[in-house]
């Protein structure tokens, strides 16, 4: 099935680093959202994007939906600990009723303190 | 208000058994969708479903899977027969169907073991 390209696939950094990382689609989407998940929890949405071109933030958090709708990047500033999990990456095209998330294959995130 | 509620939180069955997995969603939200995790990848569109209608079932597979969202009570995903291969994470998400369905809301899933 479709998937994205998700990278990189996993990242080990030290506490207050900055991190950044992506995604990629062949085909386009109107929507990309980013989620978090932790070890037997579900996927936590962080931030949604809406239009082409789009950049925005939510703490220490920022992402962009970029202006081929193909795809997008998130960043995270001065990592803590608590940001150790897995990323991922959605696309949604919401035409009729197409509703499915399209999923990367998630950036696990490791943060040394 | 309680987030979408997925029971049981592991589900054991032995191959050829019945797996039911329960998901209500968020009180007020009409829409439910379907999601399988294997490890160490993402998820994987099974289903969405709205009160008593299935909407969009392309990532079903074609025998022993089944959803239904009745008009009261929670969301049911079915998978009859099952084999090794169905052990995964099962994650239901719930959205108002207004406004932006972007906002869905997930569960803590199920895990499944088939064993």
């Amino acid at each position: 099935g479709q998937q994205l390209n998700q990278s990189p696939q996993s990242m080990f950094i030290q506490e207050g680093e900055d991190v950044s990382m992506n995604c990629t689609s062949s085909s386009i989407f109107n929507t990309w959202l980013w989620y978090k998940q932790e070890p037997g929890e579900g996927p936590v949405l962080l931030i949604a994007l809406y239009k082409a071109g789009e950049l925005t933030s939510n703490g220490r958090l920022t992402a962009q939906f970029g202006i081929t709708r193909k795809d997008s990047f998130l960043n995270i500033s001065a990592s803590i600990p608590s940001d150790v999990g897995i990323y991922f990456c959605a696309g949604q095209l919401r035409a009729g009723n197409n509703r499915k998330l399209i999923w990367g294959l998630g950036t696990s995130l490791a943060v040394n303190p | 208000n309680a987030g979408v509620m997925q029971n049981p939180r592991h589900l054991v069955r032995r191959r050829g058994q019945e797996a039911r997995l329960r998901c209500s969603p968020m009180k007020g939200h009409s829409h439910v969708y379907w999601y399988r995790q294997l490890p160490e990848e993402g998820l994987k569109f099974m289903v969405y479903l709205q009160k008593e209608n299935i909407i969009d079932e392309s990532g079903m597979p074609k025998e022993r899977f089944s959803a239904e969202f009745p008009k009261e009570g929670p969301s049911i995903l079915r998978i009859q027969q099952v084999v090794r291969g169905d052990s995964a994470a099962y994650f239901c998400a719930s959205s108002p169907g207004t406004g932006t369905d972007t906002e869905a809301f997930f569960g803590q899933g199920t895990r499944l073991t088939v064993v």
